[in-house]
């Protein structure tokens, strides 16, 4: 099956920096989406990207379909974006999403 | 709007019980979906349903059950539960008509003793 490596997989921040994410995957893709998990194990949708560039925010994401690797960019770092951040990708069509292991980031003040 | 609820939040089980969690969504979303998380681990897909009476295996469907009788409810049921169906279970749902954003209940957290 398809292999999903996230790098790093923990990350300490001090408040305002910035931040890179990186999520690799072994085969071609439908679908690509980053999420969050929160401390208190709430999981929430940053961004749907299987290819190209998004911006929210403080957040952006670039996704490189071609040479299978996307990019998770955080910029001023707040001590409420720590938690796990999960890169997960379809290949099916029906969005059965395969999630790497995470990177776990914290933020320090 | 509630969005995704699960319920229940807690539960304890142990060895050869059996158990059903319910998965509730009020989005009108056609897709709903059965996940596991280990610690340390990503979320794992057990089943999945694209519609109404629909449902389909994901990668790690052995030992459970699921059903979707209304469009707006999703049952996963544990037939003999076993001590390596400790989990937090998450249930989430999705309308392809809208966009392909997976939307996430809070998580029931499963022990097997």
């Amino acid at each position: 099956g398809i292999q999903v490596e996230q790098s790093p997989p923990d990350l300490i921040l001090q408040e305002g920096a910035n931040s890179t994410l990186r999520c690799n995957f072994s085969d071609s893709v439908n679908n690509l989406q980053w999420f969050h998990q929160n401390p208190w194990g709430q999981l929430i949708n940053l961004f749907y990207i299987p290819s190209g560039t998004k911006q929210n925010g403080r957040l952006s994401a670039t996704t490189v379909a071609t040479e299978r690797y996307s990019l998770l960019y955080i910029s001023s770092s707040q001590t409420t974006d720590s938690g796990v951040y999960f890169c997960a990708v379809d290949q099916t069509g029906a969005n059965n999403l395969f999630f790497g292991t995470g990177t776990r980031l914290t933020v320090i003040p | 709007n509630a969005g995704v609820t699960q319920t229940p939040k807690f539960r304890v089980l142990k060895t050869g019980q059996s158990m059903t969690l319910l998965c509730a969504q009020d989005m009108n979303h056609e897709y709903m979906y059965w996940y596991r998380q280990d610690p340390g681990m990503g979320l794992r897909l057990i089943h999945y349903s694209v519609g109404e009476g629909t449902t389909a295996k994901g990668e790690v469907p052995d030992g459970y059950n699921v059903s979707r009788l209304k469009k707006q409810n999703f049952l996963l049921g544990l037939e003999s539960a076993a001590p390596s169906q400790t989990s937090v279970y998450f249930c989430a749902s999705m309308s392809r008509r809208i966009t392909d954003t997976q939307y996430f209940g809070p998580g029931t957290r499963l022990t097997v003793l």
